[in-house]
């Protein structure tokens, strides 16, 4: 069981916003960056938000993370079918210690 | 940027194996690097990393004493040389990049690594 809780899986329609939750703790997301991937299975996982709401180039605005006490978000708005993947969120120490969340399916209906 | 790892197969429990990952596109030797593995249907799960010249190294708890990782910078190569391999090390295991502002941020596409 990871220390970053996350629900197992969320569903939209296409052009809906869908938004994916990241709980913890004060001492872990309370007091650290947090980072989203998106896993399509067969394919390396993306890095799509850093440093709690920041997006790497080439990542669209669709997507969108922030950050609240212990818990983090990331929002997908304009969903699209290519947008079904499984979502992780992560933090990481100073000496590249990572902890993931347990990961959700989103399925686009 | 280019990762690709290599090195999975299918190996007998108690058995060894030694994943490598070879670089392109960065400067290899400026950055930290990290091995994520998935079990098939399960989520990621961090197994160990180490800083840009290799003197810095962190293990997950299912890894310690069992996996160890090192670097080749002049060839742009990180390995992870597992031992005492166990059914659950049963996963695809990626190669990752530290980030520039922290995490990972380019991944490979993954090796699997059955053990059976």
């Amino acid at each position: 069981q990871s220390v970053l809780t996350q629900p197992p899986s969320a569903s939209g329609t296409p052009g809906q916003r869908v938004t994916i939750s990241c709980s913890g703790s004060s001492s872990d997301i309370g007091s650290t960056f947090v980072f989203w991937y998106q896993h399509v299975a067969g394919a390396a996982p993306k890095l799509l938000i850093y440093r709690d709401d920041q997006r790497p180039s080439g990542i669209p605005d669709r997507f969108s993370g922030s950050k609240s006490g212990s818990s983090a978000s990331l929002s997908i708005s304009g969903l699209r079918s290519e947008d079904e993947a499984h979502y992780y969120c992560s933090i990481w120490d100073d000496s590249l210690k990572g902890i993931f969340g347990g990961g959700t399916k989103l399925t686009v209906l | 940027v280019q990762v690709v790892e290599s090195g999975g197969r299918v190996v007998r429990p108690g058995g060894s194996l030694r994943l490598s990952c070879v670089v392109s596109g960065f400067s290899f030797e400026a950055f930290g690097m990290s091995w994520v593995r998935q079990v098939p249907g399960k989520g990621l799960e961090w197994v160990s990393g180490i800083n840009w010249n290799g003197d810095s190294t962190s293990y997950a708890d299912s890894a310690k004493g069992r996996f160890t990782i090192s670097r080749d910078n002049a060839k742009n190569s990180l390995f992870l040389q597992m031992n005492s391999l166990r059914a659950e090390d049963t996963a695809f295991y990626y190669c990752a990049r530290e980030g520039d502002y922290g995490g990972v941020d380019d991944w490979g596409q993954g090796t699997l690594v059955s053990v059976s």
